[in-house]
């Protein structure tokens, strides 16, 4: 049962452009969700992070959307550059610290 | 500071054949994980430790056997590795406080092939 999903496999999009990844989750004990960035050859990296007691988390081009109400989260890419070229994981737990629960990941493709 | 390092970065088992993923990090951090990822599976947690003495089965741990020898180093031992267990091995390492917890830090994978 895959309690996170990310329904898009890949992604293309403009350098320039917004990049758009959503995830789904289905376990409403979920409290706590990040997303990680990874390259090839190498491990995940943390990008950013929202608790559900907000719904907009932004760092700098980066930001995520959490909507509880239908179990769905986003991360926006503003402007899109080649270096965002990547796999993008999302995650949750139950609590901030608790084990994660991976999504299977979206690989984003930056055109130049 | 090295963050997350992992030994080997590939290895090839023949089944049957047994070996041990090494793990170590410098950033002092308390809590320790061992994933593997596959292809259209995400990251999938096989063992974890909260702190020094203490391990935990993840999700898929049938197969394998962790130590934490110390607050530094996680080991992954596969006794007999079968070719289920190909995969990517990813270590990783955090700070869990009682109040505030911090990101996962990951290593950079050792890619496990079984024949």
């Amino acid at each position: 049962d895959q309690q996170v999903k990310q329904n898009s496999p890949s992604l293309s999009v403009q350098e320039g452009r917004i990049s758009i990844l959503n995830c789904d989750y289905t376990n409403s004990m979920f409290d706590y969700f990040l997303w990680y960035k990874k390259y090839p050859a190498e491990g995940p990296t943390f990008l950013i992070s929202i608790s559900s007691i907000k719904d907009k988390n932004e760092d700098g081009r980066f930001t995520v959307f959490l909507n509880k109400s239908a179990k769905h989260l986003s991360l926006h890419i503003v402007p899109s550059q080649p270096g965002d070229s990547a796999v993008y994981f999302c995650a949750a737990s139950r609590r901030h610290g608790e084990k994660l629960t991976f999504g299977t990941g979206t690989r984003l493709t930056i055109i130049p | 500071n090295a963050g997350v390092t992992q030994t080997p970065k590939f290895q090839v088992l023949k089944t049957g054949q047994s070996m041990t993923l090494q793990c170590a990090q410098d950033m002092n951090h308390n809590s320790m994980y061992w994933y593997r990822q596959d292809p259209g599976m995400g990251l999938r947690l096989i063992y974890y430790s909260a702190s020094e003495g203490t391990t935990d089965k993840g999700e898929v741990p049938n197969g394998y056997n962790v130590s934490r020898l110390n607050k530094r180093e996680f080991s992954l031992r596969l006794e007999s590795a079968a070719p289920s267990q190909t995969s990517v091995y990813f270590c990783a390492s955090s700070f869990d406080g009682q109040i505030v917890s911090y990101e996962q830090y990951f290593g950079p994978g050792t890619r496990l092939t079984v024949t």
